[in-house]
């Protein structure tokens, strides 16, 4: 079963704005991780948050986790054409030697010239 | 440049046949994965292995089948008991089977003819 859900499903926003998008999980996470895809190609590791840590950033991504609602936001500041791609959130949780990580299906995201 | 390298780009099966699908990894990673993706979906675990000459089911492996006999190489076949092959397949590779980032590969197109 697909842990994590991103929400919206789809974002188009203008070029310089903001672009957040939301993940929530149901189940206990060891770390979360967010991949960019552009179209027809592989995925693209952004970012991985720990669930002791509450925000990392990375360039323009700011990424927050908040174990207690079970969810995580990806922020890109000041977007661009080329931030165009679709966006994964995924949840890794592992016990001894086994680990699950388990990909949400999406966010489109269209960032306008 | 350290990568994985999926081969071919574009693949057509006809009905009946098994193929191969190629992945080769030059960043020393322990650990492999095989995602399927369908439009619309989230990646979905086909097989994983964490060592040389070991491999584990993933969460849709019927149909499938792996090997990996080197480090470097995690090839997988898609038999004819796979009823519904017409998919984009992932490879990915990661330092460790837990707590690290995926590296991706471009991604293999099959198609049933």
């Amino acid at each position: 079963s697909q842990q994590g859900e991103e929400d919206p499903q789809a974002l188009s926003i203008q070029e310089g704005e903001n672009a957040t998008m939301n993940c929530s999980y149901k189940t206990s996470i060891n770390n979360l991780q967010w991949y960019r895809q552009n179209s027809g190609r592989g995925l693209v590791h952004l970012i991985l948050i720990r669930s002791n840590e509450r925000e990392k950033h990375s360039g323009r991504l700011r990424v927050t986790l908040d174990t207690s609602k079970k969810s995580s936001s990806l922020l890109i500041t000041a977007s661009r054409a080329a931030d165009t791609a679709s966006y994964f959130c995924a949840t890794e949780y592992y016990t001894g030697a086994n680990s699950k990580l388990t990909f949400g299906k999406g966010i489109t995201l269209s960032v306008r010239p | 440049d350290g990568g994985i390298t999926q081969s071919p780009k574009y693949l057509f099966r006809k009905e009946g046949q098994n193929v191969t699908l190629s992945c080769e990894q030059n960043l020393n990673h322990d650990a492999m994965y095989w995602y399927r993706q369908d439009p619309g979906q989230g990646l979905r675990l086909i097989y994983y292995s964490q060592i040389v000459n070991d491999f584990q089911k993933g969460d849709i492996a019927e149909g499938y089948s792996v090997s990996r006999e080197k480090k470097e190489s995690f090839p997988l076949t898609v038999t004819s008991a796979q009823k519904n092959p017409t998919a984009f397949y992932l490879c990915a590779s990661s330092i460790s089977h837990q707590g690290a980032g995926y590296t991706f590969g471009s991604g293999t197109r099959l198609t049933v003819v």
